[in-house]
């Protein structure tokens, strides 16, 4: 079964460094999504990603958050300078958007800033 | 944002018995629920749906019902399996197509005794 990949599975990076976590997923899918999980918190949406634009996104996601498809495989979330308080699970989406059709999660990256 | 709650964080149950998991939420404009699974690192894996057109969706040992009027939806696993003990979240969408986001309850972990 077609699976949604995140890589990596866990980034350590300094406060204030740029980070970028990489996503691909599954091949026919046109929404892309980017969520985080705080430790013992619930998952939270972060943006919705469409036909190469946000077409949503949550007071979380605020400047120094971004998300590219450079190519036709991959899905990025950037985030510039990095905060202590951006620890958390991050977990990538995607869905074909056609209804009833639900979201895939992929296994996440751990993000550790320290 | 308590949009969704799972009011539960644990449960325990026999082998055998029947599992029930709870949500409450509180958006009326709701149309499209959903079931997810998520085991230690891991991200959370679909389990089943429901649109807010119908009160009860079925697939296999899972049945998800959905008390619109009371703002409620549960998921009874018939019979438990050990496998099953993982961390069970809900999850609200304004409609089932890719243009919504989903908002989560913050988890039931189920623990299936042997």
């Amino acid at each position: 079964e077609p699976e949604v990949t995140q890589t990596p599975s866990h980034q350590v990076t300094q406060m204030g460094q740029e980070v970028i976590l990489r996503c691909v997923p599954i091949s026919n899918h046109l929404y892309f999504y980017w969520y985080r999980q705080i430790l013992g918190q619930k998952v939270e949406f972060l943006v919705s990603f469409y036909n190469n634009e946000i077409s949503e996104k949550s007071e979380i996601f605020d400047d120094q958050f971004s998300v590219e498809r450079p190519d036709g495989s991959n899905f990025t979330l950037k985030i510039r300078s990095t905060k202590l308080e951006d620890s958390a699970m991050y977990f990538c989406a995607s869905n074909l958007g056609l209804g009833n059709q639900p979201q895939h999660f992929g296994d996440g990256t751990r993000l550790s800033i320290l | 944002d308590q949009q969704v709650k799972q009011n539960s964080p644990s449960l325990s149950v026999q082998e055998g018995r029947i599992s029930i998991l709870n949500c409450d939420y509180t958006n009326s404009m709701f149309d499209y629920f959903l079931w997810y699974k998520k085991y230690p690192a891991e991200g959370p894996t679909f389990l089943i749906s429901i649109s807010s057109i119908k009160d009860k969706n079925e697939d296999g040992r899972f049945t998800v019902f959905l008390n619109k009027s009371a703002k409620h939806l549960s998921l009874h696993i018939v019979p438990s399996q050990p496998g099953d003990s993982a961390v069970y979240f809900c999850a609200a969408s304004l409609g089932p197509s890719g243009t919504y986001k989903y908002i989560f309850g913050t988890g039931t972990r189920l623990k299936v005794l042997a």
